[in-house]
């Protein structure tokens, strides 16, 4: 597509919870990122893929968090056991390969957790 | 720790005047982004800064990098109502992983 592609675009779902959020980055860009948006902050960074390998997880905030890759393209961020807490826009973004080359972003999941 | 502070978090102008925003970082970084953010939408790439002195302008916005200073500016000529908007400013860190550090969002409203 022509753009970074997220889906749902809302998601509710109750405490306790798993939930799926789905990335479809820009074709041909090997760099995809996932950040966290809560009300009124700046984005803050989650995990970073270059091809199929996380690069760098440090930004995950615990072990109910997990994101995967498989084949280069599309990513999936998971998050098990749902809190109220994760209740936040998560924004995915691709870059051609990374350092240096300007990220796009997806419009966002708005996730709900009730 | 990394940190990136925009000043002013809230700017309301009018039409028609000048103004600058400033974002002020604490590590080493070559690299730096604006993007702007409207309501309920994602964020849109402004500017790309990849090293020390970069000036870009596009419209009535320009941007500039001073890595020594660990300073970037976003400076608005003339502003119109359509500028309205959240801009952040992001720092690149290098090495493995190339993520961005945003800072916290400058809320710019311009009054008609």
């Amino acid at each position: 597509g022509a753009g970074v592609s997220q889906t749902p675009s809302n998601k509710v779902t109750e405490k306790g919870k798993y939930v799926e959020l789905r990335c479809d980055p820009i074709s041909g860009h090997t760099a995809l990122y996932w950040y966290r948006q809560s009300l009124g902050q700046g984005p803050e960074f989650l995990i970073y893929f270059q091809g199929t390998g996380a690069a760098d997880d440090s930004g995950l905030p615990n072990d109910r968090f997990f994101a995967v890759r498989p084949e280069g393209s599309v990513s999936t961020l998971k998050i098990q056991r749902t809190e109220r807490g994760d209740s936040a826009v998560y924004l995915c973004a691709s870059s051609l390969i990374g350092g240096g080359t300007e990220a796009f972003f997806g419009q966002g999941t708005r996730l709900t957790v009730v | 720790e990394l940190k990136v502070e925009q000043n002013p978090l809230f700017l309301s102008m009018q039409e028609g005047k000048n103004y600058t925003i400033y974002c002020n970082y604490s590590t080493t970084s070559d690299r730096l982004y604006w993007y702007r953010q409207d309501p309920g939408k994602s964020l849109e790439s402004l500017f790309v800064l990849l090293s020390n002195g970069a000036v870009k302008q596009e419209g009535r916005l320009m941007a500039s990098l001073d890595t020594k200073a660990r300073l970037s500016t976003l400076h608005i000529t003339a502003a119109v109502h359509d500028l309205s908007a959240t801009y952040f400013c992001a720092v690149e860190i290098g090495g493995a992983t190339n993520k961005l550090i945003f800072g916290t969002g400058t809320l710019l409203a311009v009054q008609p």
